[in-house]
């Protein structure tokens, strides 16, 4: 167990839909990252906030938005889903940007997209 | 950060060593190698990282080559649980992110 909680494990809808993902990061870690896993992309980066601000942006399409509350806790939030948004999309946390490159991964979710 | 090359699969028998290669002749000095592992549709796993010297900890070693172009991921004695896809990365410390290639798919057979 990393510590790093994932919410919902499953999740399926229709295109065009829009859902949002959330991450609560392990206790203390103050820099998020989500990553998307799909079959032919393997894992790509899409986006780091720490302490509620963004950092560092990857290949997040702009239909695709995140934030980190206060509390920390981040929510990744897609919308128009396209058939190939379906993917397993992880967060993962560490305590700071200047970090040693020890990420702790979440178990995923798995969004499929009908 | 600079590229990497892993074989894309190799085969392990339980209990034995099991050595991965990871080339990045690219390398700047102040770029660290790191080690993830995946188990199968789980959370990628932090294995192990290193700059220059060879590391060691629980999980695993790791070897650099003293012109740092590669390395090696040694499991000692590997177990069923250890096949994975095993990802090497190269990284400058501090501010970047972790950029996964396609990783070499370790299968750990009786």
């Amino acid at each position: 167990d990393s510590g790093v909680t994932q919410t919902p494990k499953h999740l399926i809808t229709a295109t065009g839909q829009r859902v949002t993902l959330r991450c609560s990061p392990r206790s203390g870690d103050l820099s998020v990252y989500w990553y998307q896993q799909s079959l032919d992309q393997g894992l790509q980066f899409l986006i780091q906030y720490y302490n509620g601000e963004e950092r560092a942006k990857g290949n997040i399409l702009e239909r695709f938005s995140a934030q980190q509350f206060p509390d920390l806790h981040s929510e990744l939030n897609l919308s128009s889903l396209e058939l190939g948004d379906s993917a397993l999309y992880f967060c993962a946390s560490s305590v700071s940007v200047a970090d040693t490159g020890e990420l702790f991964f979440g178990e995923g979710s798995r969004l499929t997209v009908l | 950060d600079a590229k990497t090359t892993q074989p894309p699969s190799m085969d392990c028998a339980e209990g034995r060593a099991a050595n991965l290669p990871c080339n990045h002749s690219t390398i700047s000095g102040n770029e660290y190698v790191y080690w993830y592992r995946q188990i199968h549709s789980q959370g990628p796993q932090y294995i192990i990282h290193g700059l220059k010297n060879n590391e060691t900890n629980e999980m695993a070693s790791l070897i650099i080559t003293e012109d740092r172009k590669s390395s090696t991921l040694i499991l000692p004695h590997a177990t069923l649980r250890d096949t994975a896809v095993y990802y090497c990365i190269v990284r400058l410390s501090g501010y970047s992110t972790l950029t996964f290639g396609k990783g070499t798919m370790l299968l750990v057979s009786p």
